[in-house]
């Protein structure tokens, strides 16, 4: 059964350093695009980025390059999004998922990781 | 950015009715166009790929159409488990960017 399981709920202040993860299992890690998706409170779906870990090719929303960083250890089938310093509209629940075989959709998703700064 | 507009923002209906939501692209995306629904408080989960495709275990009463720039998503008897936000997707380009949501709650 193919599972992505993400990281807790984080509670950080303003500037504060941060990095979430997701860990798949159930099928090749190293063959699938990961990516993560912001879901700001009451508003809708934003791909922030996605990478290939097998190769750690990564690409990013433009609007979102330089903000965030994603990463992937293969070894342990485990994808991350970091931030190096935090601000409030960072504020959201975060969600990985795979991009499937079928139209590059997104097939399986996490359970989200909710993060919140404030001072 | 390929943007995605989709029609009505939000909608209420009533068990057992049909219910269609439209998505249009801001170029042409061949069939990349993917629907999910999420209910309150969970991942989205996907229901339609490629247009029209069903994904495996999702109820027949779900149906896409379309190509192009403009898509359908159609529930042709809505049950209480489908009162929830629906999003399109395009995956066409990346960033895979989503429609805006279309929210469907009870009449």
């Amino acid at each position: 059964e193919v599972q992505l399981v993400q990281s807790g709920a984080e509670v950080k202040k303003p500037g504060e350093s941060l990095k979430i993860s997701c860990k798949g299992s159930g099928y090749s890690f190293t063959s699938y695009w990961i990516g993560w998706v912001r879901q700001m409170p009451g508003k809708g779906l934003e791909w922030m980025g996605i990478i290939f870990p097998g190769d750690s090719d990564t690409r990013y929303s433009p609007s979102l390059q330089g903000q965030v960083t994603i990463s992937a250890d293969k070894s342990i089938s485990t994808a991350y999004l970091q931030w190096r310093s935090l601000t409030a509209s960072d504020t959201a629940m975060y969600y990985c998922a795979r991009r499937g075989d079928s139209s590059s959709s997104a097939d399986y998703w996490g359970q989200g990781t909710l993060v919140t700064v404030s001072s | 950015d390929i943007q995605m507009t989709q029609s009505p923002s939000s909608l209420s209906a009533s068990v057992g009715d049909r219910v269609t939501i439209t998505c249009r692209a801001s170029q042409t995306i061949n069939n990349y166009l993917n629907w999910y629904r999420q209910k309150p408080g969970k991942a989205p989960k996907l229901l339609i790929y490629a247009a029209s495709s069903l994904q495996s275990g999702v109820p027949s009463r779900f149906s896409g159409s379309g190509s192009g720039t403009d898509f359908t998503l159609t529930i042709s008897s809505l049950q209480p488990e489908d009162f929830a936000t629906y999003y399109c997707q395009q995956s066409y380009s990346t960033p895979g960017t989503f429609g805006q949501g279309t929210k469907v709650d009870i009449k």
